[in-house]
């Protein structure tokens, strides 16, 4: 069974950082492109950062670009997202995806909250 | 950024009901069109993809069509566990955008 499971969502102020996790199980990580997407009732979903298989090519949304930084472990089977720099706007529920985006997004975490308030 | 527009917004409906949900692309995607399905408080699932491919696990009810700007998703027959919001996403080129969601209800 594929199962992906995020963490490392939280209260933090604005300015703050955050490092969210995806433990995944039950597919070969290593040989899937990964996404983080967020949702928030004001903008809906949106794909922020995604990495290859090997992590040879990166992708940032223009809202987040220079301040999160994707990376993953192969060998942990382990999808990170480094957010520095958290703004207001940049709270939402965060989702770890597998896939390319080419044949959709075939497997979905629970996700993680992060709140970015004072 | 391609703009993704699905309509309606929300519509009602019945068990055993055909729905038709539409998204429109602002430019030309040839066939670079998923379908999610999203119940409240649960992480959007995968549907269809490249338009017309049903994922494994979908129900036969569920069908996609269109190409270039204008796709539809088809629901045949709606079902109790079909009622949700449904989101459209291209996936022709970076970013790769969802539409606002189009929810059904009862």
């Amino acid at each position: 069974e594929v199962q992906l499971v995020e963490s490392g969502g939280a209260l933090v102020q604005p300015g703050g950082s955050l490092r969210l996790s995806c433990a995944t199980s039950g597919f070969p990580f290593s040989s899937y492109t990964m996404n983080w997407v967020r949702q928030s009732p004001e903008k809906g979903l949106e794909t922020v950062s995604a990495m290859t298989e090997r992590g040879g090519s990166t992708y940032y949304s223009d809202s987040v670009k220079g301040r999160f930084t994707i990376s993953r472990d192969n060998s942990k089977n382990t999808l990170f997202l480094q957010m520095n720099y958290l703004r207001v706007e940049d709270t939402a529920m965060y989702y770890c995806a597998k896939g390319h985006r080419t044949y959709g997004y075939s497997s979905w975490g629970q996700g993680t909250l992060v709140t970015v308030s004072s | 950024d391609i703009q993704m527009t699905q309509s309606p917004s929300s519509l009602s409906a019945s068990v055993g009901d055909r729905v038709t949900i539409t998204c429109r692309a602002s430019q030309s995607i040839t066939n670079s069109l998923n379908w999610y399905y999203q119940k409240p408080g649960k992480a959007p699932e995968l549907l269809i993809y490249a338009a017309s491919n049903l994922q494994s696990g979908v129900p036969s009810r569920f069908s996609g069509s269109g190409s270039g700007t204008d796709f539809t998703l088809t629901i045949s027959s709606l079902q109790a566990e079909d009622f949700a919001t449904y989101y459209c996403q291209q996936s022709d080129s970076n970013p790769p955008t969802f539409g606002g969601g189009t929810k059904v209800e009862i």
